[in-house]
């Protein structure tokens, strides 16, 4: 079965950086997976897609202190020099046949 | 520029019907799978139904059965008839753009069900 995993929470100071990770489930290491950011009262906002070689494609507008890498059945999402209007929800998002598939989604937080 | 926007939602009572709208614009949209997602207030997103370019449709067990996903190509316009309502259906539900079938690449702003007596 394809599952997603997100930790719920995760916290950094201003102008650190922050490495969120979502695991797909066992068998599935070969899934690409898009990020999204959801920030508050807002509808989501696709990222990336990230493949499980580590490639990746930004959507537009995307700054360059978002990127992403992969190991194994883990896929991360890494911003550097975090800024307040990053304090928002990430979504990890994955899709097969007849199927989409979220994490459960981690709430960034910025000190 | 890409845009979508929804409209049609609001309040129902349990075991109504409701039909959402999502207007596209700024891209073909007949060559491209559109999805509803939805959103319960303080939860995580829900996958709720996929329209492909050549008219299949997929949903989750959760749906299956109560809702219909269609579009209207010559309208750009996706739908989503909601049917049977239930409590749990209360969510803002969100319109997206699938690039090449796979990732999300665009959304809507959203559109709140809610579902009470």
């Amino acid at each position: 079965q394809l599952v997603l995993t997100q930790s719920p929470s995760a916290s950094a100071s201003l102008g650190a950086s922050v490495k969120l990770t979502c695991t797909l489930s066992s068998g599935h290491s070969s899934y690409a997976i898009a990020w999204h950011q959801q920030q508050p009262a807002k509808g989501p906002r696709y990222l990336m897609k990230l493949n499980s070689d580590g490639s990746h494609s930004k959507g537009d507008g995307i700054p360059d202190r978002f990127s992403g890498s992969s190991s194994g059945t883990e896929r991360y999402l890494t911003i550097s020099g975090l800024q307040s209007e990053d304090e928002a929800d990430y979504y990890c998002q994955t899709w097969g046949t007849a199927i989409v598939v979220f994490g459960g989604g981690t709430k960034l937080t910025v000190l | 520029e890409v845009q979508l926007v929804e409209s049609g939602g609001g309040l129902v009572q349990p075991g109504g019907s409701l039909r959402l709208s999502c207007a596209a614009s700024g891209f073909t949209f007949s060559t491209y799978d559109m999805h509803w997602v939805r959103q319960v207030t303080g939860k995580g997103l829900e996958w709720v139904s996929t329209i492909g370019y050549t008219g299949d449709t997929y949903y989750p067990d959760s749906v299956k059965g109560r809702f219909t996903i269609s579009r209207e190509n010559a309208r750009n316009s996706l739908y989503l008839q909601m049917n049977s309502l239930r409590a749990g259906d209360t969510a803002v539900y969100y319109c997206a753009r699938a690039y090449g079938g796979t990732y999300f690449d665009f959304w809507g702003q959203g559109t709140l069900v809610t579902v009470s007596s």
